[in-house]
């Protein structure tokens, strides 16, 4: 249980182009999805927190208008790269949290980004 | 807001020895202390979890205290095996809180077992 699927895995884009990259919760639904992107041999940086049917809260420093967050249902939450630049290559992690306030997180097994 | 600090940065054992790593956590509102295991290119994967109403949870060959007059808590793996090897966070959270769950993780331990 507690399977959490992310699609693509992988993309390469050209720079100037959008990517959407997609999360779902395959076996439950989820109080609250969250975005996270990882540097080489970094910790996980949390980039937003959706909730369906409401705007996302965005984390200090990460632009909402670049990354669009869309959460349509309790199993489904999109990230989408606008623009995207050669600096927005990165390794994309999604999260799908149960519990009082979605604390317990089940992890998505991640989109690698490269932007050309 | 909450800071983890997580020791140490790198582990090496050999197979079948113990291993534990250490996390501190600042905010003392804190009460959700998951621990994740990441191996490369693959997102993390749960593999334990504690509340601040216990001391102490076991799972196999996998342990997690916390301290929460300390403000610390650990993992510790027995028995180690080479697939064991990865990459493990820990992280806080205040669960109930008015922050929808958001967790703050450790800066990450690389575990090496070697057979």
């Amino acid at each position: 249980g507690a399977v959490v699927s992310q699609h693509p895995s992988r993309v390469i884009c050209k720079s100037g182009t959008s990517v959407k990259i997609e999360c779902r919760s395959l076996d439950f639904q989820a109080t609250t999805m969250f975005w996270y992107r990882q540097f080489p041999k970094k910790s996980l940086m949390l980039m937003a927190t959706s909730n369906e049917g409401s705007k996302a809260t965005y984390e200090q420093g990460v632009e909402k208008d670049k990354f669009l967050i869309n959460h349509a249902s309790l199993t489904l939450s999109t990230l989408t790269v606008t623009s995207a630049h050669p600096e927005d290559s990165s390794f994309y992690i999604c999260s799908a949290g149960v519990g009082v306030r979605g604390e317990t997180q089940y992890f998505g097994p991640g989109t690698r980004l490269l932007v050309l | 807001g909450e800071n983890v600090e997580q020791h140490p940065s790198t582990l090496s054992v050999q197979e079948g020895d113990s291993a534990v790593i250490k996390c501190t956590y600042s905010d003392s509102a804190s009460n959700y202390f998951p621990w994740y295991k990441q191996e490369l290119g693959k997102g993390p994967q749960l593999i334990i979890d504690i509340r601040s109403n216990v001391g102490e949870k076991k799972d196999q060959r996998i342990a997690v205290t916390l301290n929460k007059t300390a403000k610390h808590f650990s993992l510790h793996i027995t028995e180690t095996q080479p697939e064991d090897s990865a990459v493990y966070f820990c992280a806080a959270s205040i669960a109930g809180g008015t922050s929808y769950g958001k967790l703050t993780f450790g800066q990450g331990t690389i575990l090496t077992v070697h057979p």
